[in-house]
């Protein structure tokens, strides 16, 4: 069985352009979940779908971020201007239910130069 | 008080040794708790699930202790391959996404 794939592994990017990163979350598995993780910090959620729901958006930093998960499958998360604190390793993961483990995928890293 | 907090290390130990990593968490309602593994550079990956009765996986124990809101995590016969980053995981509460501590670096040498 596939696990949670993200594309692509790598972006370096100019400070102002845009970026966006794709997600495919285990198949079957409802719960969508972004997370970030800036260097020397902890893993910090972002936002959570159910389905093409979005159940919980309260870690993304700014409007700059939109997330979409059209037709409960794949999600992307487009950053519009990147600006430099925005690099970092994002993580998707997938889960079957809201209070199971989740599956990461090998994450994002980001470049904003 | 942080959500998830860890003890962030290093823990230096030769192989062989037995560690014990703790963890706290603030949200007395969590419902989930797992200790998951991240090697350098890589993704996280589960490596246990926490219960409140203990469980033991091989030479991993982990406990959980609600009324004190910890979560701990044993390895015993520490091997070389277990260096790597240990994160606590907790699921806030029911329809919350989970909440990763910083994580706790373990270095095993030989």
């Amino acid at each position: 069985e596939a696990g949670v794939t993200q594309f692509p592994s790598h972006s370096v990017i100019e400070k102002g352009q845009t970026v966006t990163l794709r997600c495919d979350p285990i198949s079957g598995h409802d719960n969508l979940y972004w997370y970030r993780r800036v260097m020397g910090k902890e893993i910090k959620f972002l936002l959570h779908f159910v389905k093409e729901s979005k159940q919980d958006e309260s870690g993304m930093p700014n409007n700059r971020f939109l997330a979409e998960r059209t037709g409960g499958t794949y999600s992307t998360l487009k950053v519009q201007p990147a600006e430099l604190e925005d690099s970092g390793v994002y993580f998707c993961a997938s889960s079957q239910n809201m209070i199971s483990e989740a599956f990461f995928g090998q994450g994002t890293r980001l470049t904003v130069v | 008080r942080k959500e998830v907090e860890q003890d962030p290390g290093p823990f230096n130990v030769p192989e062989g040794a037995t560690v014990a990593f703790n963890c706290t968490y603030s949200n007395s309602a969590s419902q989930s708790f797992f200790w998951y593994r991240q090697d350098c550079r890589k993704e996280p990956k589960l490596l246990m699930s926490v219960y409140s009765s203990g469980n033991e996986d091989g030479r991993f124990t982990a406990q959980l202790n609600r009324a004190s809101q910890y979560i701990s995590l044993l390895i015993r016969d520490s091997k070389l391959s277990d260096s790597a980053t240990y994160l606590c995981v907790v699921n806030g509460q029911a329809g919350t996404a989970l909440i990763f501590g910083k994580g706790t670096t373990l270095s095993v040498s030989s």
